[in-house]
Formats: structure tokens, C-alpha cells, sequence
């Protein structure tokens, strides 16, 4: 089965700061997705990240707030910069295999004081 | 574009006591159907897919999903829910395109009373 290693898997951060969350994926593959998932809350997409390109954000994300990297077919950052409290979320990413589930990390907790 | 719709937000049943969560879609392409389930403090699980095949789908824990297109609904049940099936439960879909993003319905908090 597919393996998504997403780290840290929480932290607390003071507000002002950012913090980088990391996806490790055990194929390669074209597209990651990294949601977000409010306390309470469904999980929302931030962005689409294709390798050697920039990311593609859905509305009410930028990039400035979330910067996105992909610098190969296995791996992928998503920043979460200068945070405050309402940026306590949980952050997974997740990629699809054709004809099947989408495969998602176990998550990153973030809490912003 | 497509959406997904879960009617109920909180649902309370009584241990044993048979359970169905709502869900229904809408989607102007065909589309992959998936339950996933979130245990209080845990990750994204998936529970059931539809893929293809047969409209009736199984999970090992008891639960089935039914699809159904003329309706556009892919309801969850299970015949006698155990106090280990509270969970919130989202339902998902995804455009039969290979690499199109999953969109979740806002969930449902199944919480299973003793």
C-alpha cells in the first residue's frame, strides 16, 4: 500500500512565525494536494503542487501565506507564514493513483499561541 | 464542478441500534465515491470506496455504502453500530480524471451511546 510521511506530526508555534511542514511520498507522482482541516471543520484545500511548476491555490489561499515546493516527484513543503491563532489547523497532504482511493498523510496539528 | 452534500452534522445512536449516514453529490462528470473516517485525534482513514462494479460496497468493520446514480447518493450503514465506531465520518468525491483533487462533504459526527 502507499506510504505518505508527513512531519512534524505537531507543533506549537509562537504567532509571527512560520513553520514548514513536509510531505514524503514512497512512488513518484505528478500531482500532491495539501489540505487544511479546521478544528471542527472538514478538510478544505490549499493547493494542487505539480513537480516543475508552481503551485495551482484554490480561492482565499496565496501563495504568500502558504508557499509551496515541489522539487521532485516524491516530495513536498508547505509553509504556513507568519501565523496566527487562526491558522491552527490540522495540514495533510494527500496524492491520487489512477483509478483508486487518494492516499493521505497522517497530518500535521498545528496550534499557534 | 463537483459538490458533496451530508445532511446530517451530528448523529446520536444508541449501541447496537442500526445506523445510515447520508450522502449525496452532485457532478457534471462521473466520479469516484469514498467514505473516509477521522477516530478522535487520529488521521484520515479511508472506510469504503466505489470505484466501479458492483453499486454495494463492504467494509471489514460491517459497514456498506450503497451508490446510487439516480439520485447521486452514497449513503453509509452499518446494522448494530459499537462504541468503537464514534468518529466523525466525511464523504468524498473524485472526478474519474486520474489526478483531480478529492472533495470532501462537510462530515458527519457519529457519536454511539452506551
Amino acid at each position: 500500500s502507499a506510504v505518505i510521511s508527513q512531519k512534524p506530526s505537531r507543533d506549537i508555534c509562537q504567532r509571527g512565525t512560520s513553520l514548514t511542514i513536509q510531505c514524503q511520498v514512497d512512488s513518484q507522482v505528478t500531482m500532491m494536494f495539501w489540505y487544511r482541516q479546521q478544528p471542527g471543520q472538514s478538510l478544505t484545500l490549499i493547493a494542487t503542487a505539480n513537480q516543475g511548476s508552481e503551485a495551482t491555490y484554490e480561492s482565499g489561499f496565496v501563495i504568500d501565506k502558504f508557499p509551496i515546493s515541489r522539487p521532485n516527484l516524491t516530495f513536498s513543503t508547505l509553509t504556513v507564514s507568519n501565523m496566527s491563532p487562526e491558522d491552527s489547523s490540522i495540514y495533510l497532504c494527500s496524492y491520487n493513483r489512477q483509478n483508486t482511493e487518494a492516499f493521505f498523510g497522517q497530518g500535521t496539528r498545528l496550534t499557534v499561541v | 464542478a463537483q459538490s458533496v452534500t451530508q445532511l446530517d452534522s451530528q448523529v446520536p445512536v444508541f449501541e447496537e441500534a442500526p445506523v445510515e449516514l447520508r450522502c449525496n453529490y452532485s457532478s457534471s462528470v462521473s466520479v469516484y465515491l469514498f467514505w473516509y473516517v477521522q477516530y478522535p485525534n487520529q488521521g484520515l482513514q479511508l472506510l469504503l470506496k466505489y470505484l466501479s462494479g458492483s453499486t454495494l460496497v463492504e467494509s471489514i468493520n460491517g459497514f456498506e455504502a450503497e451508490f446510487n446514480k439516480s439520485q447521486t447518493s452514497f449513503h453509509l450503514r452499518k446494522p448494530s453500530v459499537h462504541i468503537s465506531d464514534t468518529a466523525e465520518y466525511f464523504c468524498a468525491v473524485r472526478p474519474k480524471t486520474s489526478y483531480d483533487k478529492v472533495i470532501f462533504g462537510p462530515g458527519t459526527s457519529l457519536s454511539v451511546i452506551p
